[in-house]
């Protein structure tokens, strides 16, 4: 069964410092889906990336960066010189596609990030 | 476009009581889904659907019943809410062949007493 793995729970930072959340998936599939979503203390779930599993490249898009690396099965998030509205609790999410009608979204349990003034 | 939109936004209910959260998307989406949002837990799947009048089970749907009787609604209905059921409720919706990606809706907050 599919499964993903946050294993950081709760970390704090200072501002302007970079932060990296761990993300950890397993699946049996070839081609499959992973997504980050953000859900800051109003409690919406906002979409950040999703990337297919054929294609390994890392992506920026501004402070936020992703490495993907199937090797060791992680999609890794980083945050350069954070800030305090980047405070919110981030979820890895994984879909294979060999489930048709998207019932397979499997999320980690989530880290809740923390970035002090 | 107002995406998904659930009701209502917070709820508190007493032990044995009833109630159903509504999930509305005007995306012409065919697949709605339930999910429960625990601390620690991320998201689990209660219900889902694939299309008016269909409806299946998803990871964790006992307690729960659904009905999609419309193309763009999906009801969650807790018929005798227990404190288990405490819980921050999402909708989501999406389409065949973008079935890998869901829109979710703001989140209803339930607290069972």
């Amino acid at each position: 069964a599919q499964k993903v793995t946050q294993a950081q729970t709760e970390i704090s930072v200072v501002e302007k410092e970079d932060v990296t959340l761990d993300c950890v998936y397993e699946t049996r599939d070839t081609t499959y889906y992973l997504f980050w979503y953000k859900q800051p203390p109003s409690g919406e779930l906002v979409f950040l990336i999703r990337r297919n599993s054929f294609d390994e490249q890392n992506e920026i898009s501004g402070r936020y960066s992703w490495n993907f690396q199937k090797s060791t099965s992680s999609f890794n998030f980083t945050i350069t010189a954070s800030q305090v509205v980047d405070s919110a609790v981030y979820f890895c999410a994984l879909s294979e596609t060999r489930y048709n009608y998207g019932q397979n979204f499997v999320f980690g349990p989530g880290t809740r990030l923390s970035v002090l003034p | 476009n107002a995406g998904v939109t659930q009701t209502p936004k917070f709820r508190v209910l007493k032990t044995g009581q009833s109630m159903t959260l509504l999930c509305a998307q005007d995306m012409n989406h065919e697949y709605m889904y339930w999910y429960r949002q625990d601390p620690g837990m991320g998201l689990r799947l209660i219900h889902y659907s694939v299309g008016e009048g269909t409806t299946a089970k998803g990871e964790v749907p006992d307690g729960y019943n659904v009905s999609r009787l419309k193309k763009q609604n999906f009801l969650l209905g807790l018929e005798s809410a227990a404190p288990s059921q405490t819980s921050v409720y999402f909708c989501a919706s999406t389409s065949p062949g973008r079935a890998d990606t869901q829109y979710f809706g703001p989140g209803t907050r339930l607290t069972v007493l």
